[in-house]
């Protein structure tokens, strides 16, 4: 089955700072990478998600990048805020429809 | 529109006790999943559904049933708990993945479960 590593478990920045979080998955035939934000006793929540056939997405101060030959994916996160700081989940669907999570980033961004 | 909802929102069950965990959604999707959360290790799929009569075995299933009996409601049941399965359980749901990219997988708010 699939196998996603996500580094690093924990991040810590200053504000303004910009933060990157990497993953790396097994199986080739994943097509569809999301990454979640979950907030201190919240359930997790979309942030942005990449298909396999695009290399880079951005949505304001968030991007994704995807590399298929190397397969990994990386989050980006420009000019950080206090509000920003949340556990950050990367996930792959695999070949078998089903979403396999890696283990989480703890980011912190200090004011 | 509720999304998507689960009871109870906290429980302490003693060893050996069993107990069904209801995940409910009303957005008429047909996929259906639940997730356990540890520290350290991210969400683990448990079971999931892709539709009502439906159920299949995710990455971590021992010790757990599971029921889709309507489209709506998805049962996350524990027959005899054991300390092992102390965690927050979260359950999903979702259209097939693929339609996602605009839309993707719903998360209840959680339920918190000790096992003493």
């Amino acid at each position: 089955g699939e196998n996603v590593e996500q580094h690093p478990s924990t991040l810590s920045v200053q504000e303004g700072d910009s933060a990157v979080i990497k993953c790396t998955y097994s199986d080739s035939a994943s097509n569809y990478f999301p990454w979640y934000k979950q907030e201190l006793g919240k359930r997790p929540q979309l942030i942005i998600d990449i298909r396999s056939n695009v290399g880079e997405k951005k949505d304001q101060r968030i991007a994704v990048t995807l590399n298929k030959t190397a397969k990994h994916f990386s989050l980006h996160i420009t000019e950080t805020q206090p509000e920003d700081s949340a556990v950050y989940f990367c996930a792959a669907l695999s070949s078998y429809g089903k979403l396999t999570f890696g283990q989480g980033t703890i980011l912190t961004v200090h004011p | 529109n509720a999304g998507v909802t689960q009871t109870p929102k906290f429980r302490v069950l003693k060893t050996g006790q069993s107990m069904t965990l209801l995940c409910a959604q009303d957005m008429n999707h047909e996929y259906m999943y639940w997730y356990r959360q540890d520290p350290g290790m991210g969400l683990r799929l448990i079971h999931y559904s892709v539709g009502e009569g439906t159920t299949a075995k995710g990455e971590v299933p021992d010790g757990y049933n599971v029921s889709r009996l309507k489209k709506q409601n998805f049962l996350l049941g524990l027959e005899s708990a054991a300390p092992s399965q102390t965690s927050v359980y979260f359950c999903a749901s979702s259209y097939p993945p693929e339609r996602w990219g605009t839309d993707t997988q719903y998360f209840g708010p959680g339920t918190r479960l000790t096992v003493l």
